[in-house]
């Protein structure tokens, strides 16, 4: 079992729809989660942190942690075009671990 | 499902003296790997594109012939960082490319973090 899972994709929705990326990880120790987001031929910026169960909102980013049932998700508001990118789970306990990211698609 | 391995995880070492870190595809051949350095609170920072049997393309501001890379084989890339220094201490984090066609996939090594004395 990967430490870190996510769903490869290409996940596609349409703009202005909400897009919703999920991320499961096995290490219970786990104590911070992050979401990156890398353009092709860049590198991951990150975008979202949270470290305690519940809700986490910055503008049109939502980051939902649950470690009893060990998700993280991202929750993409009124997506935009300029969301299209490969968004990576990242979860730190005794070492850091990604996953391998998930493809989203915002079709104009 | 494809992994890919670092070593060592973690680093001590005193000024001056130069650390390798290894990256290993372990079940797929990447013939690109790149590196990247993430300090305390901070985004990942990609230092080097590692091309097996070429130079590796470095980004503004990484010295080259500070941090070499050799990408010798389908399935290994190493970091040398040669003379550190204090302010190279960092977590150093390694990933490569599937290329079997699955896609443009980036599978990541765990990490290394480096402490300079």
């Amino acid at each position: 079992q990967k430490e870190v899972e996510q769903n490869s994709g290409p996940l596609s929705v349409p703009e202005g729809a909400i897009a919703s990326l999920n991320c499961t990880y096995s290490d219970r120790v786990s104590q911070s989660f992050f979401w990156y987001r890398q353009y092709s031929g860049k590198s991951p910026e990150l975008i979202m942190s949270i470290y305690s169960n519940g809700d986490k909102e910055d503008g049109r980013f939502t980051a939902q942690l649950n470690k009893a049932s060990q998700y993280v998700s991202l929750l993409i508001r009124d997506s935009q075009p300029s969301d299209s990118a490969t968004y990576l789970c990242a979860v730190k306990g005794n070492q850091f671990y990604f996953g391998t990211g998930t493809s989203l698609t915002v079709i104009p | 499902g494809a992994v890919v391995s670092q070593h060592p995880s973690r680093v001590i070492c005193k000024s001056g003296t130069s650390v390798k870190i290894e990256c290993r595809s372990l079940d797929f051949q990447a013939t690109t790997m790149f590196w990247y350095r993430q300090f305390p609170k901070q985004s990942l920072m990609l230092m080097a594109t590692s091309n097996e049997g070429s130079k590796a393309t470095y980004e503004q501001g990484v010295e080259k012939d500070k941090f070499l890379i050799n990408h010798a084989s389908l399935t290994l890339s190493t970091l040398t960082v040669t003379s550190a220094h204090p302010e190279d201490s960092s977590f150093y984090i390694c990933s490569a490319r599937d290329s079997d066609g699955r896609g443009p996939i980036q599978y990541f090594g765990a990490g290394t973090r480096l402490s300079v004395l």
